[in-house]
């Protein structure tokens, strides 16, 4: 079955070091997004990629850097600089590049989340 | 600038009874609309979606929601709730594909 995976599910980090969250896709789907969920809060979007070797800062990049070297995998590193990395993080795909939406909206296909703690 | 807003952050229904989750909406063109559905620990799965075809859109589970331009809302609603509907469920508007904004969410409770 087609679907994104995400590893590892729950990543425990010293203070400090920096931790890759991985993400792959065998959807063909050109687009790929990293979301982090904090408790009581919507979806806020880090980064995102519409091709290959190509990706574009979100609204809260800061402290987060992304690669996409392949069009299945779109691994996520949280740095030391990231201040509060404690968080849910959601990987998610869907078949377009970036778009209008209307008629042709383009849904995303979620992971099933990564949880970061820092210790 | 879209954005969303879930009026309600947990509402409770017992089984069987109707469920109605408030979402209104703000944005400067016409955007498309979702709700998606959160299970304790896992990934966000699609319940249903507009973009601007008829105004009222069914989705899984028997979950509906209607489009309304005049007052800005995409209220989601089921008849009849069944205790596997527990869960959080987001709203959310788009303009763009990489700019989706997710409301806050509605955690729901169904007492049996």
């Amino acid at each position: 079955d087609g679907g994104i995976t995400q590893s590892p599910k729950y990543l425990f980090r010293k203070e400090g070091q920096n931790v890759t969250l991985s993400c792959e896709q065998n959807l063909n789907h050109d687009a790929m997004y990293w979301y982090r969920q904090d408790p009581g809060q919507g979806l806020r979007l880090i980064y995102y990629s519409q091709i290959v070797n190509d990706f574009q800062k979100g609204d809260i990049a800061e402290g987060y850097s992304v690669s996409r070297e392949k069009k299945e995998s779109f691994p996520l590193t949280v740095t030391s600089a990231q201040k509060n990395p404690t968080a849910f993080y959601l990987c998610a795909s869907s078949a377009h590049a970036v778009q209008l939406t209307g008629s042709g909206a383009n849904v995303l296909t979620f992971g099933a989340g990564s949880r970061l703690t820092v210790l | 600038a879209q954005s969303v807003t879930q009026l309600d952050s947990h509402v409770s229904v017992s089984e069987g009874t109707p469920v109605l989750l408030r979402c209104n909406y703000s944005s400067s063109y016409s955007p498309s609309l979702f709700w998606y559905v959160q299970h304790p620990n896992k990934g966000l799965q699609l319940l249903l979606k507009y973009t601007s075809a008829a105004t009222l859109v069914k989705g899984i589970n028997g979950f509906e929601a209607e489009f309304k331009k005049s007052e800005t809302s995409f209220h989601l609603t089921k008849p009849s709730a069944h205790m596997s509907d527990a869960a959080e469920y987001f709203c959310v508007v788009s303009e763009m594909t990489h700019d989706m904004r997710f409301g806050a969410g509605t955690r729901l409770t169904v007492k049996p």
